[in-house]
């Protein structure tokens, strides 16, 4: 079965730094999303991608983020310089829509975990 | 927002016992689905209901969505060690507004 592939797992970091966390989405999958969670609070929408431009973001994602699809398969989220409340679990996610039932199921991958120090 | 809100926050049941759990979110809704999450993992997506359906089943999974209260509920039938994890709702806006609002979670503990 097709899955969402991120990368790196983990990464640390240190405060201030930039850092560029990796999603190859499933093939021909249109819509791609960025979620982060907190430990122990909710999933948070951050930004949708299709088109290659942003469709939404939310207030999170501030000018610090950015996203970009530079070669067709890879999607990656860009933090300019991190914060401590940066750190979290950091989740893509792809929609394809080929099919009418399946269109609204987002595949997600494994998560990046992301440690701020 | 409309994200959900799960209850209970945690849940401890035996093997074989039915769990479940509700959700419940604030504004109108195209669909609501629900997913699982494995301690460290990504989300799985288990069952999808839309706005204009009251139930749904997927093998052990019902699903029901109560549009005139706002809510949603997912019963485990006979549940199996594997069942343990963290359980979401999560609801899209509209036919064309693919983006989730993901509720708390529930964390399901299947003791054997």
């Amino acid at each position: 079965e097709p899955e969402v592939t991120q990368t790196p797992s983990h990464q640390v970091t240190q405060m201030g730094q930039e850092v560029i966390l990796r999603c190859v989405p499933i093939s021909n999958h249109l819509y791609f999303y960025w979620y982060r969670q907190i430990l122990g609070q909710k999933v948070e929408f951050l930004v949708s991608f299709y088109n290659n431009e942003i469709s939404e973001k939310s207030e999170i994602f501030d000018d610090q983020f950015s996203v970009e699809r530079p070669d067709g398969s890879n999607f990656t989220l860009k933090i300019r310089s991190t914060k401590l409340e940066d750190s979290a679990m950091y989740f893509c996610a792809s929609v394809g829509t080929t099919a009418l039932l399946a269109k609204n199921i987002q595949y997600f991958g494994a998560g990046t975990r992301l440690s701020v120090l | 927002s409309q994200q959900g809100e799960e209850d209970p926050q945690a849940l401890s049941i035996q093997e074989g016992e039915n769990a479940t759990m509700n959700c419940s979110y604030k504004t109108s809704i195209n669909n609501l689905q629900w997913y699982r999450q494995n301690s460290g993992r990504g989300l799985v997506h288990l069952i999808l209901i839309r706005s204009n359906e009251r139930e749904k089943h997927s093998g052990r999974l019902r699903v029901t969505l109560d549009t005139s209260k706002k809510s949603s509920s997912l019963l485990i039938t006979a549940s199996r060690a594997a069942d343990t994890a963290s359980y979401f709702c999560a609801t899209a806006a509209s036919e064309n507004d693919y983006k989730l609002s993901f509720g708390a979670g529930t964390t399901v503990t299947v003791r054997a």
